[in-house]
């Protein structure tokens, strides 16, 4: 299967800072990225979808300003927590997928988020 | 948004015991997918379903689709310890983007030797 990588896989930070996650598709072209935020022993909830060249859409109840979401080429999703808070801890995913595949969707390793 | 419902939400069995895993909603989807996660890791895809009343093996794991796309069950024969973990439906809508699926809250299955 088509491999995706996260980076870092934890990263711990202070109060009020920023912290970029990245989302790599290794062997593929992902026309498509989507991002997921898990909360221990929960399922995932799904942030965002990001298409390549274009803004991403959020999902309601997602602030776009706190959670920057870049696609800028077929390979690589970012996703930027700005001014992050203790409540942004959280265990963040992402997964890509192309058009002509048959909807299967390809995760990455995840990255734990701890703000404190 | 469509709402996918799993149960139960917990399930705790000895080595050798069956179960069975429940995805319910009430609306119709393109396609269900199941996946098993373990604690750290991102999920890892089991199965692809598609077509009502579609049932696929995968060696212990058997998966079906409900006749009207509406849900699926998951039942594994003979669990074995590494049959552990967080199992998650995910349902993509009939008029959701390519590749948008929602997904249920996910059963932990916690298999004892």
């Amino acid at each position: 299967g088509a491999v995706v990588s996260q980076h870092p896989s934890r990263v711990i930070c202070k109060s009020g800072t920023s912290v970029k996650i990245e989302c790599r598709s290794l062997d593929f072209q992902a026309t498509t990225m989507f991002w997921y935020r898990q909360f221990p022993k929960q399922s995932l909830m799904l942030m965002a979808t990001s298409n390549e060249g274009s803004k991403a859409t959020y999902e309601q109840g997602v602030e776009k300003d706190k959670f920057l979401i870049n696609h800028a080429s077929l390979t690589l999703s970012t996703l930027t927590v700005t001014s992050a808070h203790p409540e942004d801890s959280s265990f963040y995913i992402c997964s890509a997928s192309w058009a002509a595949n048959t909807g299967e969707l390809f995760f990455g390793e995840g990255s734990r988020l701890t703000v404190l | 948004t469509q709402l996918l419902e799993q149960s139960p939400q917990f399930l705790s069995i000895q080595e050798g015991e069956n179960l069975t895993v429940y995805c319910n909603s009430s609306s119709v989807f393109s396609s269900l997918q199941w996946y098993r996660q373990e604690p750290g890791e991102g999920p890892v895809l089991l199965v692809t379903v598609v077509t009502g009343g579609e049932v696929k093996k995968l060696k212990r794991l058997t998966f079906q689709f409900g006749d009207a796309r509406k849900d699926s069950s998951l039942h594994i024969t003979a669990a074995q310890p590494g049959d552990t973990g967080l199992y998650l439906c995910a349902g993509a809508g009939t008029t959701d983007s390519w590749g948008k699926f929602q997904f249920g809250a996910g059963t932990q299955v916690v298999v004892t030797p």
